[in-house]
């Protein structure tokens, strides 16, 4: 039973268009929610994080907006790059114990 | 540049042998986790440890041991490799309490495992 889902395993848009990643959730005890970038050969790097107190949060390019009524989550990016193309994990985590639950992750491909 | 590293990267091996995969970090993080990757199934934790001595297991723990000898090394083991355990594996680590950004985990590059 995945308390993490990314419905999408993949996305394509335009360079200088907005990509949009989803991700819905079941728990809703988690208290943080994060997305990590991966590329091929290389382990999942952080990207941007939301703790569940907060509906937006922003770093650049970047944005992270958390619905908690619907358990859903979804990260921005505007404008996109050829270079942002990648893996794009969502994760959640509850407590100190710092474990992190992962989607199947979405492939995000940014066409020149 | 603090990293966290693992060894080998690519390993190809038998049914039935013993595997350890080894993971190094430089970060003076506490915690330290590992976990494998299958395709459409995303990230699941196998084992984590917040200290030298303290082991606790993940989702996917069976089949699998870990052994936590310092602060900065975290060893994974399969004792009995089957080819199931096909898979890639990662080390992370994090450091205690909050001064991390919220819950963040630094990740090895990942270790490529084909059990045969």
């Amino acid at each position: 039973d995945q308390q993490v889902k990314q419905n999408s395993p993949s996305l394509s848009v335009q360079e200088g268009r907005i990509s949009i990643l989803n991700c819905d959730y079941t728990n809703s005890m988690f208290d943080y929610f994060l997305w990590y970038k991966k590329y091929p050969a290389e382990g999942p790097t952080f990207l941007i994080s939301i703790s569940s107190i907060k509906d937006k949060n922003e770093d650049g390019r970047f944005t992270v907006f958390l619905n908690k009524s619907a358990k859903h989550l979804s990260l921005h990016i505007v404008p996109s790059q050829p270079g942002d193309s990648a893996v794009y994990f969502c994760a959640a985590s509850l407590g100190s114990a710092r474990q992190l639950t992962f989607g199947s992750g979405t492939q995000l491909t940014v066409l020149p | 540049d603090a990293d966290v590293t693992q060894t080998p990267r690519n390993r190809i091996t038998k049914t039935g042998k013993r595997i350890m995969l080894e993971c190094s970090q430089t970060k003076g993080h506490d915690r330290m986790y590992w976990y494998r990757q299958d395709p459409g199934l995303g990230l699941r934790l196998i084992y984590y440890s917040f200290d030298v001595k303290d082991i606790n297991k993940g989702e996917i723990s069976d089949g699998y041991s870990v052994s936590r000898q310092a602060q900065a090394k975290f060893s994974l083991s399969l004792e009995s490799a089957i080819p199931n355990q096909t898979a890639l594996y990662f080390c992370a680590t994090s450091p205690k309490g909050r001064e991390g950004r919220q819950n963040e985990q630094f990740f090895g590059p990942g270790t490529r495992l084909t059990v045969l």
